[in-house]
């Protein structure tokens, strides 16, 4: 069935430093793939997301390309602020009932 | 914006209580879902619905019941709580079939004790 792999956390970076946070998925058909951010005590929220293979989602300084030979969904930014210490989720869906979430990692950023 | 709202942040409740977790959408939204929400698991899809009265199982179903009496509130019920079932809680909706981006409330984690 279909999943998502991601990167186990918690990653520790000093401020401006670049990030990666890996995602790799498996699935069926041509998902759409997503990531999502939970900051302390909130819930989650859309940070990016891409619908086809090719396509780069980006906001906030963040970026995502959508890899289908690789079949990878890679989280980038390159340079890191405190106020980006939060969980991230990557997920993928392919209809409205499947969407699958990645179990998380949580990203700590050092001033 | 869209706004998920769930009544309760933190409860605490007895094993065997019954327990209602209530979550309000306000953009005419067609779907609803609960997730459950555990370290290392990652969100796990309870129950979901596409419409009024209308609901289908998820992955973990077990131990939980939903209503979806107006379109605009979704409940969770635990007939009788377990210690098992200790954990966040987070409602989610979606505006209509697809994979579409889903909007979340802030969450309501639940202890049981």
């Amino acid at each position: 069935g279909d999943s998502v792999t991601q990167m186990e956390g918690p990653v520790t970076l000093s401020e401006e430093a670049f990030l990666t946070i890996n995602c790799t998925y498996t699935a069926t058909g041509y998902p759409s793939l997503f990531w999502y951010v939970q900051y302390p005590g909130e819930g989650l929220q859309l940070l990016l997301k891409a619908t086809k293979a090719d396509d780069k989602g980006s906001n906030k300084g963040f970026e995502a390309t959508y890899r289908k030979e690789t079949t990878s969904f890679h989280l980038e930014k390159g340079s890191v602020q405190v106020s980006d210490s939060a969980v991230y989720f990557c997920a993928l869906g392919s209809s409205a009932s499947k969407i699958i979430f990645g179990s998380g990692t949580r990203l700590s950023i050092r001033p | 914006d869209v706004k998920v709202t769930q009544s309760s942040r933190y409860l605490v409740k007895r094993t065997g209580e019954k327990v209602f977790l209530e979550c309000v959408q306000d953009m005419d939204h067609e779907n609803m879902f609960w997730y459950r929400q555990d370290p290392g698991l990652g969100l796990r899809l309870i129950y979901f619905s596409y419409d009024v009265k209308m609901k289908e199982k998820g992955d973990i179903p077990e131990g939980y019941s939903v209503s979806r009496e107006k379109k605009e509130r979704f409940s969770l019920i635990l007939e009788s709580a377990s210690t098992n079932q200790t954990s966040m809680y987070l409602c989610a909706s979606s505006l209509n079939s697809g994979a579409n981006v889903l909007t979340f409330g802030a969450g309501s984690r639940l202890t049981v004790l």
